[in-house]
């Protein structure tokens, strides 16, 4: 089955410099890699998505970039507020787009 | 919008009892429903795939005969955790895609204590 890699694990960085934080996925028929954000004890947010037929994808200050041959895609978030500390999870889904498997998170820490 | 509902938000029970969560699509029809846990401060771990008119799909390891799934229409699927144990704390939550290949909308999500 599908296996997602999530890193790093924690992330600290300051106030309005960029993160990235990075996946890789086994199944080369996934085709939906969606990023979420959690608050405790809350559902997931979806803050982006990709499919497999766009290489990148731009949303503000957000961004994510697709690798299919490498199976790896990453999030950029440039202009890091503290308002962005939070627990971000990569996803990868099955071949039709509904069954996810989630990375293992990334801690988020925006020192201000 | 579309939206996926979920109850009880909390519930605590008593170790050896049975509870039910129910996952609930507003607004439009899922035929699959997906179920998660997820431990304390770890990520979002698949249980099943809950099928409107079949029997649910459950991922390695988890115990189809103690996480029972009922898929009773397209609008709502029940998870439930029967006999009870403290180790099945966590925070339960479900999902449904709008349609095949669509956006993924989440539950809420159950926070569930066994003691």
């Amino acid at each position: 089955g599908e296996n997602v890699e999530q890193h790093p694990s924690t992330l600290s960085v300051q106030e309005g410099d960029s993160a990235v934080i990075k996946c890789t996925y086994s199944d080369s028929a996934s085709n939906y890699f969606p990023w979420y954000k959690q608050e405790l004890g809350k559902r997931p947010q979806l803050i982006i998505d990709i499919r497999s037929n766009v290489g990148e994808k731009k949303d503000q200050r957000i961004a994510v970039t697709l690798n299919k041959t490498a199976k790896h895609f990453s999030l950029h978030i440039t202009e890091t507020q503290p308002e962005d500390s939070a627990v971000y999870f990569c996803a990868a889904s099955d071949r039709y787009g509904n069954k996810l498997v989630f990375g293992a998170g990334t801690i988020l820490r925006v020192k201000s | 919008g579309a939206v996926v509902s979920q109850h009880p938000s909390r519930v605590i029970c008593k170790s050896g009892t049975s509870v039910k969560i129910e996952c609930r699509s507003l607004d439009f029809q899922a035929t699959t429903m997906f179920w998660y846990r997820q431990f304390p401060k770890q990520s979002l771990m698949l249980m099943a795939t809950s099928n409107e008119g079949s029997k649910a799909t459950y991922e390695q390891g988890v115990e189809k005969d103690k996480f029972l799934i009922n898929h009773a229409s397209l609008t709502l699927s029940t998870l439930t955790v029967t006999s009870a144990h403290p180790e099945d704390s966590s925070f339960y939550i479900c999902s449904a895609p709008l349609s095949s290949g669509n956006t993924i909308y989440f539950g809420e999500g159950s926070w569930l204590t066994v003691v």
